[in-house]
Order: C-alpha cells, then structure tokens, then sequence
C-alpha cells in the first residue's frame, strides 16, 4: 500500500534516555515533515525537509534532530528525553515540485511516553 | 502570531442530518486551505481543499466553502454517518515559499448521534 509509515507506534521511555523515531514513505513525495500533537490535539510542525533543505521551527529544542538517508526517510532523533516530550509524534509528506500547494499525507503516528 | 483557529471545539449533530464545522484564520497571505479527519488512534487523513481563488468546492459528501472578505472557511458534511465521527482540522498554508509546511488550527470533535 502506498503510505507513510512511521515506527514504532507506541514508545514509553524514561527521562534522560535518548530515542528514535523513523519515518518512511513510499508515495515519491519530495518533502517530509514531522509534526508533533499535544495532549489537547493542537498539531504543530517540527520540521520540514526538501532536498536536504531543513526548516525548522524555531520552537523545538535543540534534543529534537531530524535525520534523512534519503528522500523516503526521515527520522526523528531526540536526545535526553523529558517528561514535556510525552506527545504523538506524526510523520507527513508532500509533493512540492513547483507549488507550496499539496495536501500533506500523515502516518499514523507515534505515542511517546517518557516517564 | 498569526494563526487558524476553530469555533467549536465540540459538535453534536443526529445521524442523517448534516453538519457544518467553521474555521477562522487571520494570515491575510493564506492561500491554500485543507481539511482533515483525524480518527482515534490515526494520523489526520486529507479531506479537501481548496485554493484562494475560489470560494466553494464539492467533494462526495462535502463541500468547502471560503470567504476570504471575513477570512472564514467551512466544512459542510451531507448526511452524516457514524463514520464521520472524528476531529476535523482546518489548516492554511501561504504562498511565502519554503517547505514549511501547514498550520493547523485546533480541531472540532465531531459526534454522531445514533
């Protein structure tokens, strides 16, 4: 099936631990994303990642890195967990080609518990 | 800052009957919209979109409206099903360039009543 998948879709973890989240998709989109969704819904972008161009968002720390092998993969690196981390973690990717115009295609995300 | 942002956190509407889910969103440079259903337990899944140049676009089951006078965009789902039952996002994107993704807007929880 065509998809973005993410692994692993549940992940509990104890501070200071240091975690990775991985991202594939096979759609040929040129631009991944990894958003992060808090306790009351609210989806926010973390990254953005097109042709080794990475945006990111002034917001995350340092902790969070994103890492691309290639252009189907992006995975999400975070260093010395902490209990403000706990969140679903969605994965996303987009055809930009010569328009910023194109619906994103989301995993199915990854809850992360840091206890 | 700038940002899209939802009416009702919370609707409630009889099996058959249809809905309407409002969204606000203040970046004048907005240009493309997006709906999307996120289901318990699953990532947000595309519904629709739309472009600024135009003010209303029909899928099956829905429609999407944009009035860009008071900045305001709607979802309009026909004879709701149980499977409707979800969060709806708005999200808006400009036309600054760079891969920056969507902006989301807070979501509605939609519930269909037997």
């Amino acid at each position: 099936d065509t998809a973005v998948s993410q692994t692993p879709k549940y992940l509990v973890t104890q501070m200071g631990n240091d975690k990775s989240i991985k991202c594939e998709q096979n759609l040929g989109h040129d631009t991944m994303y990894w958003y992060k969704q808090d306790s009351k819904k609210f989806l926010k972008i973390m990254f953005s990642y097109n042709n080794k161009e990475l945006i990111i968002n002034e917001t995350v720390p340092n902790r969070f890195s994103p890492k691309s092998p290639d252009k189907a993969h992006l995975n999400l690196h975070i260093n010395s967990l902490e209990l403000g981390d706990s969140a679903v973690y969605f994965c996303a990717s987009s055809q930009r080609g010569g328009s910023n115009n194109s619906p994103l295609h989301f995993g199915n995300g990854t809850r992360l518990t840091v206890t | 800052g700038e940002s899209v942002g939802l009416h009702l956190p919370t609707l409630s509407v009889q099996e058959g009957d249809n809905s309407i889910i409002n969204c606000a969103y203040s970046n004048s440079a907005s240009d493309y919209f997006i709906w999307y259903k996120q289901e318990s337990g699953k990532g947000p899944q595309f519904i629709i979109d739309i472009r600024s140049n135009m003010d209303k676009r029909q899928g099956q089951r829905v429609t999407v409206l944009l009035n860009k006078t008071v900045k305001h965009l709607s979802l309009q789902i026909a004879a709701t099903q149980p499977g409707d039952s979800a969060v709806y996002f708005c999200a808006e994107k400009s036309s600054g360039g760079g891969a920056d993704g969507l902006t989301f807007g807070k979501g509605t929880h939609l519930i269909i009543q037997p």
